[in-house]
Order: structure tokens, then sequence, then C-alpha cells
């Protein structure tokens, strides 16, 4: 079974630093994809990026890159310059294919908070 | 206007009542998912469909079903409500290409007294 780890249930960090958040992953597919999702306090998902397992790059969306590490089972997400505005929970999720429809296995998530 | 809707934004009620949770879209995706998220924990799928024709247990199914009553609607029924149903309940669709992310509702907020 597919499983997603983010071992910081929370994080404090000052304005205008880069943050790291850790995901690792267990699976047996050679074939995955995984994503980061940002949940600010009024509830909705937001997406903010994807790395696929055969991408020979590291994502990289605006301020948001994934530093991912195949070989080790680790996606974590980077966050440069980072803003009032990234105060949020952040999960990562790990995409499992089931006929085609994409089943996502979840982290519990890491509570980010940025200092002014 | 948002991609993916739900109906109710929030919603108290009584333990035993029956209760519904609606989502339409407009993004024309043929997958359509229901997920819940407990308080410090991820969203765990409750069920998904492929289209009207083909529905699909998730991992915590259990007291819960629904209906796909078009491409578009998906909706969510807890036949007798129970406390340990209280959470946030999340509406969410995809195409069929494998690395484009679900779009999700803004979340419905279940209270079961």
């Amino acid at each position: 079974a597919q499983k997603i780890t983010q071992t910081q249930p929370g994080m404090f960090v000052q304005e205008k630093e880069a943050v790291t958040l850790d995901c690792t992953y267990d699976t047996s597919d050679q074939s995955y994809g995984l994503f980061w999702y940002k949940q600010p306090s009024s509830g909705e998902m937001i997406f903010l990026i994807y790395q696929g397992s055969y991408d020979e790059q590291n994502a990289t969306e605006g301020r948001y890159s994934l530093n991912f590490q195949k070989a080790r089972k680790s996606a974590n997400l980077v966050i440069s310059a980072s803003q009032l505005g990234d105060s949020a929970m952040y999960f990562c999720a790990m995409r499992e294919l089931i006929q085609g429809a994409q089943k996502l296995v979840f982290g519990q998530g890491t509570r980010l908070t940025i200092n002014p | 206007d948002a991609d993916v809707t739900q109906t109710p934004r929030n919603r108290i009620t009584k333990t035993g009542k029956r209760i519904m949770l609606e989502c339409s879209q407009t993004k024309g995706h043929d997958r359509m998912y229901w997920y819940r998220q407990d308080p410090g924990l991820g969203l765990r799928l409750i069920y998904y469909s492929f289209d009207v024709k083909d529905i699909n247990k998730g991992e915590i199914s259990d007291g819960y079903s629904v209906s796909r009553q078009a491409q578009a609607k998906f909706s969510l029924s807890l036949e007798s409500a129970i406390p340990n149903q209280t959470a946030l309940y999340f509406c969410a669709t995809s195409d069929w290409v494998s690395n484009q992310p679900q779009h999700f509702g803004d979340g419905t907020r279940l209270s079961i007294l």
C-alpha cells in the first residue's frame, strides 16, 4: 500500500527566508506522481506543484520547487523567499492510478507559520 | 464562478438525520471524488466515480453513499449521521491525464451533534 509521511507537524520561519517541507513516500509502483497542496485557514485546497516519477528535472512553479530524490523516496517542497501569505497547512500526496482514475493518498500535513 | 461548487458550505445537524452534500463542476472532467478531512489529518477518499455508470468505494466508505446524477454532479449522502462523521468534506474532479492535479471544491464543514 502506498504511504506518505510528513514528519514536521509544524514549522516557524522568518519572512523572506527559504523553507523546506519534508515528504517521504513508500510505493512499489514504478510509475507514480507526487503533488503538493496548500490549505489556508479558509479551508480550500490549492494545487502547488507536481512531480512525476519519470520526470528527469525537478519541478518548479514560481517560488515553489520540488527536491525530488527518487532513490531516497523523498519529494520535499522548497518555498523560496517566504511571504506572510504562505502561512498555511501543506499536504504532500501520492497519485495511484486505478483504471484511469487518480486515487490520492495524503500525508498528515505540515502547518507552516511565517513570522514577520 | 468556481469550477467545483459544493453545497452547503456549512451544516449543523443532529444524530440520526439524513444529510446530502452536493457537488457540481464546470470543468468537464469525467472523474469525481469525495474526501473527508478530520482535524490535523490529511484527506481520505470516501468514494470516486469514473462516469455516471461507474462508482467505486474508497478507503472509508462505510456509513456513506453516493449518486452520480450526471457527468457534472456527484452527491454524497449520510443516511443516518453520527457524531464521528463530523469533518470537512471535499469534492474533487480530474481528467484522465495522470499528471494533472485534482481540482477541489471549497469544502463543506459538517457538524453532527
